[in-house]
């Protein structure tokens, strides 16, 4: 089974531009969370998809927004870019089942965003 | 808010010999998991290893076990015989009634030969 795959892997934008990052889930996962990753701020949550609507969010102004399809792939895109944005972005996938059972999230390779 | 606190941010381990790393955590919750994430040179964010809070018996994974302590809110992750390939970035986090993942800052592990 393939694992959860990332596009684009490496971004260079400039301030003021926007980007949209996707992430393609492991076939049967509906779940798909977004994390950022800096050196000074450590791994933090965006947001989390499931069955195309945003079940939590993280505390990240309103730039940063994601949206997923009816197939559960997630985009996410980040609109007037500063260059505290630049970090790696990492989406992860889950089973979400209900109930309280913990399905793991798998994550993918990330993409590493530059902001000049 | 559920907080989790890495204190170390580094350390060296000889090769074969075994390690541990320290974790805590801060929670109201009563029912949640523990994980500690390996995240090599790669990035590529591996789970190594997870704990449910209401299990009492610590969680074992071949070379690599945790210490639970519920009561001191404390999540150690041992490493016995350690390999080269042991080397990465090492993560503790934590998931409760939301799902969502919180992390620690992370402890770079380094694996002398």
């Amino acid at each position: 089974k393939a694992g959860v795959t990332q596009t684009p892997r490496y971004l260079i934008k400039t301030r003021g531009q926007q980007v949209t990052l996707s992430c393609s889930p492991i076939s049967g996962h509906r779940s798909v969370s977004w994390y950022q990753q800096t050196p000074g701020q450590g791994l933090q949550f965006l947001f989390e998809y499931f069955s195309e609507t945003q079940r939590n969010k993280g505390n990240f102004p309103g730039r940063f927004s994601g949206r997923q399809f009816s197939n559960s792939r997630s985009e996410m895109n980040v609109s007037t870019l500063e260059l505290g944005d630049s970090a790696l972005y990492l989406c992860a996938s889950s089973l979400r089942t209900s109930g309280r059972t913990y399905n793991e999230q798998f994550f993918g390779p990330g993409t590493r965003l530059t902001v000049l | 808010a559920q907080t989790v606190t890495q204190s170390q941010p580094e350390m060296s381990v000889q090769e074969a010999e075994t390690v541990t790393l320290s974790c805590t955590y801060d929670t109201s919750e009563s029912d949640y998991y523990l994980f500690w994430y390996k995240q090599p040179p790669s990035r590529q964010m591996i789970l190594v290893i997870r704990q449910e809070a209401y299990k009492q018996q610590n969680a074992t994974e071949n070379r690599f076990s945790v210490n639970f302590q519920k009561a001191a809110k404390s999540f150690s992750l041992k490493i016995s015989d350690s390999q080269l390939g042991d080397a990465a970035m090492y993560f503790c986090a934590y998931t409760g009634a939301n799902s969502k993942l919180t992390f620690g800052k992370g402890i770079t592990l380094s694996v002398r030969p």
